[in-house]
């Protein structure tokens, strides 16, 4: 089973509907982080939460909003979607604790606005 | 200020020539550097990370990077191309190991050609 999951992982919606992408991670990391993707732009930053209690707007957190439900779930929400959302949307953990702290992405969600 | 700047957007080599990827990067401070790996439909997976002890790096699947302060660089390199190698490789620098604070490069697609 994969250690970080994302669900779903594709997406149709309409603007503004609201919509949610969740994220469940079984590494027992402490940090998470979503991310969206789009072509020639590498990935950037939403949101990122260092414990369930610790949740930072990250570059881009405009139009978004997080909910960290517990330890290992981490959801974003698109509170009235519009196009420009239209991206990859990634989700990782990270375990300062490690000697050396490696990030671990989920599979991606595809989602497309309308 | 940070970021990362991968020069070529795709770059097309033979199966069993040298793989090349070359990734600039400024940071104000001594950085962090990553290399990852994205095979489609998947998420990101890390090939190696510089973190100031060597700086020759050695990843997964035969992959090496160089640190060289004075150009700059921490260009990616493989001796022989496999067909497996055909994905988006993502260059990323962070000033701290801190992952919130990662700049991801803009990604190089690489083809390999049987």
């Amino acid at each position: 089973d994969a250690d970080v999951t994302q669900t779903p992982r594709n997406r149709i919606t309409k603007t503004g509907k609201r919509i949610m992408l969740e994220c469940s991670q079984t590494k027992g990391h402490d940090r998470m982080y979503w991310y969206r993707q789009d072509p020639g732009l590498g990935l950037r930053l939403i949101y990122y939460s260092f414990d369930v209690k610790d949740i930072n707007k990250g570059e881009i957190s405009d139009g978004y909003s997080v909910s960290r439900q517990a330890q290992a779930k981490f959801s974003l929400s698109l509170e009235s979607a519009i196009p420009n959302q239209t991206a990859l949307y990634f989700c990782a953990t990270s375990d300062p604790g490690l000697a050396e702290e490696t990030q671990y992405f989920g599979p991606g969600t595809r989602l497309l606005v309308l | 200020a940070q970021s990362v700047t991968q020069l070529g957007s795709h770059v097309s080599v033979s199966e069993g020539a040298l793989v090349l990827l070359r990734c600039n990067y400024s940071s104000s401070v001594p950085p962090y550097l990553f290399w990852y790996v994205q095979y489609p439909n998947q998420g990101l997976q890390l090939l190696l990370k510089y973190t100031s002890a060597a700086t020759l790096v050695k990843g997964i699947n035969g992959f090496e990077a160089e640190f060289k302060k004075s150009e700059t660089s921490f260009h990616l390199t493989k001796p022989s191309a496999h067909m497996s190698d055909a994905a988006e490789y993502f260059c990323a620098v962070t000033p701290s190991g801190g992952y919130q604070k990662v700049t991801f490069g803009t990604g190089t697609k690489l083809q390999v050609i049987p």
